[in-house]
């Protein structure tokens, strides 16, 4: 059984430009969450995606986009980037018994120059 | 509101001691606490508690859930220099479609030898 795995690891982008970070479900997950987590903060819930359908969404505007896929893993998308979007984006999963207990990958870290 | 404070925000120790970490959480449609431990980057699950004054025990982790003063706290015992992390404390809320978690800002354990 594998873990949540996301890719790529870290990633530099201009004010701007757009990005699709990725997110593999651990085996069995039918739920995935992304959150951004600022350097030193907790991470911020951004949406959360149910069988391919979104199924709730944090204070983020819409240039954060997602999608899920049938095998259950996610894309994130952010369009015209700014400074502060620079994070460590974390997707989570969760086996659809347990919905609350998720489990993170290792994250993606953003720079927005 | 979703609200979730812990304290303290740092704490130092040596190899030995041990040490109780606070998460006080607000009450509306309360669900689920999360504890993870995050070092590097993932998240990593330790406990959830639902229910009140039942102790959840992993190892020399301990963790404790009082639902009428609305906290909960961590201990770790006989603490070693590979307990040095982030320690993030969530809740989720019943209520709603989604399963999102609402962290606070962590506490940040370092233990020296």
């Amino acid at each position: 059984e594998t873990g949540v795995t996301q890719s790529p690891t870290h990633l530099i982008k201009t004010r701007g430009q757009q990005v699709t970070l990725r997110c593999s479900s651990q085996s069995g997950h039918n739920t995935v969450s992304w959150y951004q987590q600022a350097l030193g903060q907790g991470p911020q819930f951004i949406f959360q995606y149910y069988r391919e359908e979104e199924n709730g969404r944090g204070n983020f505007p819409p240039r954060f986009s997602g999608l899920q896929f049938p095998n259950y893993s996610s894309e994130l998308n952010v369009n015209a980037l700014e400074l502060d979007d620079s994070a460590l984006y974390l997707c989570a999963s969760s086996f659809p018994e347990h919905m609350d207990e998720q489990f993170f990958g290792p994250g993606t870290r953003l720079t927005v120059l | 509101e979703d609200k979730v404070v812990q304290s303290p925000l740092s704490l130092v120790v040596h190899e030995g001691d041990t040490v109780t970490l606070n998460c006080s959480y607000e009450v509306t449609n309360f669900r689920s606490l999360l504890w993870y431990k995050q070092e590097k980057k993932a998240p990593t699950f330790l406990f959830m508690l639902t229910s009140s004054g039942i102790e959840k025990k992993s190892g020399r982790l301990s963790s404790i859930l009082d639902k009428k003063e609305l906290f909960s706290i961590l201990n770790i015992t006989a603490t070693q220099t590979g307990d040095s992390a982030v320690y993030l404390c969530a809740r989720t809320r019943s209520g709603g479609s989604n399963y999102k978690l609402t962290f606070g800002k962590g506490t940040l354990l370092t233990v020296n030898p």
